[in-house]
């Protein structure tokens, strides 16, 4: 099955500054990155989602890259505001229908 | 847009009882939805696969005859935790695809076996 892996498990920068999420998966035939934000105890929120034929889509402060050969995605958060601090979580769509998640980034934005 | 209700919010059962949580697509019909279960500061795990009108697809290591899952119409899914023990203690959350594509995520179950 999928497995994703996910770095760092936290994340401290100073409001303003760029953050940034990796993470890797090992099935080729993934076809569907979403990343979702998580307050605790609320559902996962999605923020941005790429499909396996585009290499990087962008949303205002948030963008995402994909990276096919090498198998790895990444989220991008500029000029991060203390709103920001939540937990992130990228998962993947492989064969199965259901997502494989990454096992989270805490994001904590320093004033 | 696309809206998955799930219920309880919460609910506290006693150990060696069980508990039925509800799953419903409100605005459009899911064939398919997706069960997944996230223990504290932990990340969500797919349970199971949830079919209308057919058996369920369970992950590895999760034991169907505990977790009991029922889709008998296109916009409703049950899961059933018979016998819950204080380790099934967690946050229960389905998510269901809609025709636009995507995930669309209950608001989520948290079980408290005492």
């Amino acid at each position: 099955g999928e497995n994703v892996e996910q770095h760092p498990s936290t994340l401290s920068v100073q409001e303003g500054d760029s953050a940034v999420i990796k993470c890797t998966y090992s099935d080729s035939a993934s076809n569907y990155f979403p990343w979702y934000k998580q307050e605790l105890g609320k559902r996962p929120q999605l923020i941005i989602d790429i499909r396996s034929n585009v290499g990087e889509k962008k949303d205002q402060r948030i963008a995402v890259t994909l990276n096919k050969t090498a198998k790895h995605f990444s989220l991008h958060i500029t000029e991060t505001q203390p709103e920001d601090s939540a937990v992130y979580f990228c998962a993947a769509r492989g064969g199965a229908d259901g997502l494989t998640f990454g096992k989270g980034t805490h994001l904590i934005i320093q004033p | 847009g696309a809206v998955v209700s799930q219920h309880p919010s919460r609910v506290i059962c006693k150990s060696g009882t069980s508990v039925k949580i509800e799953c419903r697509s409100l605005d459009f019909q899911a064939t398919t939805m997706f069960w997944y279960r996230q223990f504290p500061k932990q990340s969500l795990m797919l349970m199971a696969t949830s079919n209308e009108g057919s058996k369920a697809t369970y992950e590895q290591g999760v034991e169907k005859d505990k977790f009991l899952i029922n889709h008998a119409s296109l916009t409703l899914s049950t899961l059933t935790v018979t016998s819950a023990h204080p380790e099934d203690s967690s946050f229960y959350i389905c998510s269901a695809s809609p025709q636009a594509g995507g995930y669309t995520f209950g608001s989520g179950t948290r079980l408290t076996v005492v």
